[in-house]
């Protein structure tokens, strides 16, 4: 089955720094797809970054980027130069496909709580 | 920008009671999900809708929910009756061509159970 980690409950940083998220999964897909989503107080699911597993370039989106180990199953954000409204909840997620109805779900992670500090 | 929206943002019910949280989906999707996230928890998928059907649902998903699409832009999530334990936060989301497109999340329905 098909899981997600993130083993890094809170992370802090100070603003104009760079921090990096960490997150691993497990599955035996070949193809697959992986995202970041960001959850600020508000609550609502905001997403950062997507990564198809076929391509071996690593995805970015401005200050956003990633760092994806196909072999070694990781999938790190990085963010740079860290602003005030990046404080959120970050979560990792892996899109499995639901058998035979060609849909698919995300299996999230624990997600990783990320403070910046003035 | 289209977005995917939900109403309301609070609901509060008695144990017991039927609730219905509404979602309107992004125009041109056709997939379309509802997950759950209790309080402190991770966001756990309970349910995809394509082709006025659904297609696939978790474990969570019994018998005291279901899920309808009444007319062509309303999604709807009804819980039978409500139980303390169903309080959490519903997020509906959809995608476009194939399942395998980015799901966009609406800003989701905060429930409480009393």
């Amino acid at each position: 089955a098909q899981t997600v980690t993130q083993s890094q409950p809170e992370m802090s940083v100070q603003e104009a720094e760079t921090v990096t998220l960490s997150c691993t999964y497990d599955t035996s897909e070949n193809n697959y797809y992986l995202f970041w989503y960001k959850q600020p107080p508000s609550r609502q699911m905001i997403l950062v970054i997507r990564q198809e597993a076929y391509k071996q370039q690593n995805a970015t989106e401005n200050r956003f980027s990633v760092n994806f180990q196909k072999a070694a199953k990781s999938f790190s954000l990085k963010i740079s130069d860290s602003q005030l409204g990046d404080t959120a909840m970050y979560f990792c997620a892996f899109m499995k496909r639901l058998g035979a109805s060609g849909t698919y779900k995300y299996i999230f992670g624990t997600g990783t709580r990320l403070k910046v500090l003035a | 920008e289209p977005e995917v929206t939900q109403t309301p943002s609070h609901q509060v019910t008695q144990m017991g009671q039927e609730v219905i949280l509404r979602c309107v989906p992004i125009s041109n999707h056709l997939y379309f999900y509802w997950y759950r996230q209790i309080l402190g928890q991770k966001v756990e998928f309970l349910v995809s809708f394509y082709n006025n059907e659904i297609s696939e649902k978790s474990e969570i998903f019994d018998d005291q929910f279901s899920v309808e699409r009444p007319d062509g832009s309303n999604f709807t999530l009804k819980i039978r009756s409500t139980k303390l334990e169903d309080s959490a936060m519903y997020f509906c989301a959809s995608s476009d061509r194939t399942g395998t497109d980015t799901q966009y999340f609406g800003p989701g329905t905060r429930l409480t159970v009393l």
